[in-house]
C-alpha cells in the first residue's frame, strides 16, 4: 500500500462507547497530524506528532486521546463523545527536517466519517 | 500569527469558463502558501505550493496561482473549467511555531461546474 490509509472509513458510535481511529502512512514521513473537518468550519488541527513526540495539542477535549507508537502509525482513541464531535477526521503526514523548514506538503488520508448518536 | 481568508464559500462557473478562487493571507514574515483540493468523500490533495522561488506557480490539473505581495493575495485560476474540477478548494499557509510544520487552512471554497 502507498500513501496514508485511515480505518475505518465510517464509524457510528454511541456517546458511551469507546472506539479508536487508525492511521498508517507508508511514505517514510516523520510527522503525523490529526485534523477535524466539520461542516461550515475550517479544518481544525487537533494533534501534531513530530518524531513520535506530541508537540501540539490545540486545546482538544480529553475525550480525544492520541497515540503514536511509531513513525508510521497514529491512533485517535475516542470515549464518551458528544453529538457535536460528529465530523470527518483526517490524518496527514509530512517529512520535516530539523533546522531550515522544507516547506513540504502534507499528505492526507481519506478520512473517517464519525457519527455520534 | 499567519492566516488565510478565502472569499466566497461557493463559486459556480460554466464548463469551459475561467475559474478564479480567491485567497488573501496575513503574515508577519514571508509566507509559504498552498492550495489543496478535496473531492467528495476524499482527503485533501496538494494542487500547488508557493515557496518564494517564483511568483507564478503552476500546479496539477491545469491550475496555477500568482503570489502578489502588494495585494497579499494568492488566487487560484484555471483558464477552462472541466466537470471533474467540481470539488472543494482550500488555501493554506505554513508556519513553524515550535520547530515543526503547522499548516493553517482557510474555510474552503466549493466549486460547482455547470455543464
Amino acid at each position: 500500500e502507498t500513501g496514508v490509509t485511515q480505518t475505518p472509513r465510517h464509524l457510528v458510535m454511541g456517546m458511551t462507547n469507546k472506539k479508536s481511529l487508525k492511521c498508517e502512512q507508508h511514505l517514510g514521513h516523520n510527522a503525523m497530524y490529526w485534523y477535524k473537518q466539520s461542516a461550515k468550519k475550517p479544518l481544525e488541527l487537533m494533534f501534531v506528532y513530530s518524531l513520535e513526540e506530541r508537540v501540539e495539542n490545540n486545546s482538544v477535549p480529553s475525550r480525544f486521546s492520541p497515540e503514536c507508537p511509531n513513525s508510521s502509525h497514529l491512533f485517535l482513541h475516542l470515549h464518551t463523545l458528544q453529538p457535536e464531535d460528529s465530523a470527518l477526521y483526517l490524518c496527514a503526514s509530512s517529512q520535516e527536517a530539523a533546522g531550515e523548514p522544507y516547506h513540504t506538503e502534507a499528505f492526507f488520508g481519506q478520512g473517517t466519517r464519525l457519527t455520534v448518536v | 500569527a499567519q492566516s488565510v481568508t478565502q472569499l466566497g464559500s461557493h463559486v459556480s462557473v460554466s464548463e469551459g469558463a475561467l475559474v478564479l478562487l480567491r485567497c488573501n493571507y496575513s503574515s508577519s514574515v514571508p509566507p509559504y502558501l498552498f492550495w489543496y483540493v478535496q473531492y467528495p468523500n476524499q482527503g485533501l490533495q496538494l494542487l500547488l505550493k508557493y515557496t518564494s522561488a517564483a511568483t507564478l506557480v503552476k500546479g496539477i490539473n491545469g491550475f496555477e496561482a500568482e503570489f502578489k505581495k502588494s495585494e497579499t493575495s494568492f488566487h487560484l485560476t484555471k483558464p477552462s473549467a472541466h466537470m471533474r474540477d467540481a470539488a472543494e478548494y482550500f488555501c493554506a499557509v505554513e508556519s513553524f511555531p515550535g520547530g515543526y510544520q503547522k499548516v493553517t487552512f482557510g474555510t474552503g471554497t466549493k466549486l460547482q461546474v455547470i455543464p
